[in-house]
């Protein structure tokens, strides 16, 4: 597609259920990145693939995060017994090779947790 | 390790008129710096970059300033038309690949 396609893009689950959020890059981008916006807040970083590797995974809050890029294109990330704290939309974002150059956003996915 | 902060949460400009955001960042180690634009229920758009070999960067109505001394940017927007009214965040870069952004500034602009 032409731009990050982020599915779904509203998520409702109950506390200590498993998410999944799928990102679909711009083709022939071979960085990615998820982001996590909270209210009033920019963008935070979580996670950052070069290719099929996560190169940098420090922005993961705890192990309940897990994030996956099989085949250097798609990419999921993971919430293992969400909590409420974990509400936030869910941005990913990439780039044509990861260095210095502008990162393009979808339109996130917003995940709400009861 | 990088921070950044846009210390105005919001700003109201009258239209026609100049918007000025501004950004302050930390850690002037790497020296590629960009603006997003963000409407509600949307992702963040890019609007526009700086790299630190320059200390201007302009692109139509929109550019941004860079002073490397003060570690700080700023983004200029003239005329201010009411479709610029969103939310701008800056991005500095933490590394070779991360960036950090600030927490935005809403801007409103009235017509």
């Amino acid at each position: 597609g032409a731009g990050v396609s982020q599915t779904p893009s509203n998520k409702v689950t109950e506390k200590g259920k498993y998410v999944e959020l799928r990102c679909d890059p711009i083709s022939g981008h071979t960085a990615l990145y998820w982001y996590r916006q909270s209210l009033g807040q920019g963008p935070e970083f979580l996670i950052y693939f070069q290719g099929t590797g996560a190169a940098d995974d420090s922005g993961l809050p705890n192990d309940r995060f897990f994030a996956v890029r099989p085949e250097g294109s798609v990419s999921t990330l993971k919430i293992q017994r969400t909590e409420r704290g974990d509400s936030a939309v869910y941005l990913c974002a990439s780039s044509r090779t990861g260095g210095a150059g502008e990162l393009f956003f979808g339109e996130g996915s917003r995940l709400t947790v009861l | 390790d990088q921070q950044v902060k846009q210390n105005s949460p919001s700003l109201s400009v009258q239209e026609g008129r100049i918007s000025i955001l501004n950004c302050d960042y930390t850690n002037s180690m790497f020296d590629y710096f960009l603006w997003y634009k963000k409407y509600p229920a949307e992702g963040p758009t890019f609007l526009i970059s700086i790299s630190s070999i320059k200390d201007k960067n302009e692109d139509g109505r929109f550019t941004v300033f860079l002073n490397k001394s003060a570690k700080h940017l700023s983004l200029h927007i003239v005329p201010s038309q009411p479709g610029d009214s969103a939310v701008y965040f800056c991005a500095a870069p933490s590394g070779t690949y991360k960036y950090i952004f600030g927490t935005g500034t809403r801007l409103k602009v009235l017509a």
